[in-house]
């Protein structure tokens, strides 16, 4: 199984919302990544776990909580979203860090926040 | 400050030519590179890699060139497939980090 998914694929919110992405991946990779994508913009590293612990937070705000719950999972939980907060939300798993590490990409999820 | 940077946003090359997306990077730590093929609305799929160590790396029609001197690699398809057309983000990372850098990406379209 070489399959990262993401749920749900779309997702609008209001501003006052709370809701959650989920991420999942069965192949036994010890690293994961959120990665928020803007329209006609690279991918942009958000978090990474290593090991089931927050490994790097690009300085995002608080408003977005990830959450490890094991090897397989991967949250993002969402609170009090702005508009331009609307992208695309992409999960990535890899074996081993940077340097030997391919990461698997999973479909994403297409957040609006009106 | 774009570490990773694909200066062409577009290519259009025809069915059965070569197609050559160029990717140059200003981090001298960068000791390993990527690139990944992006169709709307998925996720990025990853074609290719290459460590520093090496100049080149093949895998059927994809082939990457690094010249480290210059801080450049490329990816080169050859011949290319109408299947082929999608964006292209080339991304770099270096030994001991889970942090990847994308380029801006190019649109590569292969007209038939």
């Amino acid at each position: 199984d070489t399959e990262v998914t993401q749920t749900p694929k779309h997702l609008v919110m209001g501003m006052t919302n709370k809701k959650s992405l989920k991420c999942e991946q069965h192949m036994g990779h010890r690293a994961m990544y959120w990665y928020k994508q803007k329209a006609k913009k690279p991918p942009e590293l958000m978090f990474v776990y290593s090991y089931e612990k927050l490994s790097i937070n690009e300085s995002v705000p608080s408003r977005f909580s990830p959450e490890c719950p094991n090897s397989s999972l991967l949250n993002l939980h969402l609170h009090a979203l702005q508009p331009e907060d609307s992208a695309l939300y992409l999960c990535a798993s890899s074996q081993t860090s940077g340097a030997g590490g391919e990461q698997f990409f999973g479909p994403g999820t297409r957040l609006t926040v009106l | 400050d774009q570490q990773v940077k694909q200066n062409s946003p577009s290519l259009s090359v025809q069915e059965g030519r070569i197609s050559i997306l160029n990717c140059d990077y200003t981090n001298s730590m960068f000791d390993y590179f990527l690139w990944y093929k992006k169709y709307p609305a998925e996720g990025p799929t990853f074609l290719i890699s290459i460590s520093s160590i090496k100049d080149k790396n093949e895998d059927g029609r994809f082939t990457v060139f690094l010249n480290k001197s210059a801080k450049h690699l490329s990816l080169h398809i050859v011949p290319s497939q109408p299947g082929d057309s999608a964006v292209y983000f080339c991304a770099a990372s270096w030994q001991g980090t889970y942090k990847y850098i994308f380029g801006t990406g190019t649109r590569l379209k292969v007209l038939a």
